[in-house]
């Protein structure tokens, strides 16, 4: 166990729908990550918040957008779904903002239909 | 910018036999370098990191890897295989130090035979 927790822990939605998936970090821990992992593309940082901040940001879709929360809690929303955004969804964090090892949560695992 | 190919995307090895998976990556600034694995159904597990310093780095598990800059390589290896290192691994670099984001490699299959 990591210590990161990330809920749903699958999500099955329809097309041109909006979701919300959320993490919270290890305790101590003030940076997040997300992923997006499909078989397709692999393994993709999509975004890092720092504290409340945003960090760094990678592939992420416009129709995608996250924040961190005051209690360091994340959550990432996804909107006007399509098909190809089915894939798992990996949270992470640690304990600076710069170079640290990431402790992963489990995935949401989000299937659209 | 960086990237990181892994050279084979399933690797089959006998119980007890060499386990070598790997890596090349680029990185316009000096890399940092993890290799992470994943079992089925969880998230990815750190097994090492290289930073700076000693480039024979240990790690979990018997894991182990080497820096080796001028063959921009990282490869992951461990004597002699177990049934339970079956899994997913991922390489993967840094090379910018003013944030955490890493890029990842796409992943190798390790299979264990028993």
């Amino acid at each position: 166990d990591s210590g990161v927790t990330q809920t749903p822990k699958h999500l099955i939605t329809a097309t041109g729908q909006r979701v919300t998936l959320r993490c919270s970090p290890r305790s101590g821990d003030l940076s997040v990550y997300w992923y997006q992992q499909s078989l397709d593309q692999g393994l993709q940082f999509l975004i890092q918040y720092y504290n409340g901040e945003e960090r760094a940001k990678g592939n992420i879709l416009e129709r995608f957008s996250a924040q961190q929360f005051p209690d360091l809690h994340s959550e990432l929303n996804l909107s006007s779904l399509e098909l190809g955004d089915s894939a798992l969804y990996f949270c992470a964090s640690s304990v600076g903002k710069g170079i640290n090892e990431q402790f992963f949560g489990p995935g949401t695992r989000l299937t659209v239909l | 910018a960086q990237s990181v190919t892994q050279l084979g995307s399933h690797v089959s090895v006998s119980e007890g036999a060499l386990v070598l998976l790997r890596c090349n990556y680029s990185s316009s600034v000096p890399p940092y370098l993890f290799w992470y694995v994943q079992y089925p159904n969880q998230g990815l597990q750190l097994l090492l990191k290289y930073t700076t310093g000693a480039t024979l780095v240990k790690g979990i598990n018997g894991f182990e890897a080497e820096f080796k800059k001028s063959e921009t390589s990282f490869h992951l290896t461990k004597p002699s295989a177990h049934m339970s290192d079956a899994a997913e691994y991922f390489c993967a670099v840094s090379g910018n130090t003013n944030a955490g984001k890493s890029t990842f490699g796409d992943g190798t299959t390790l299979t264990v035979k028993p």
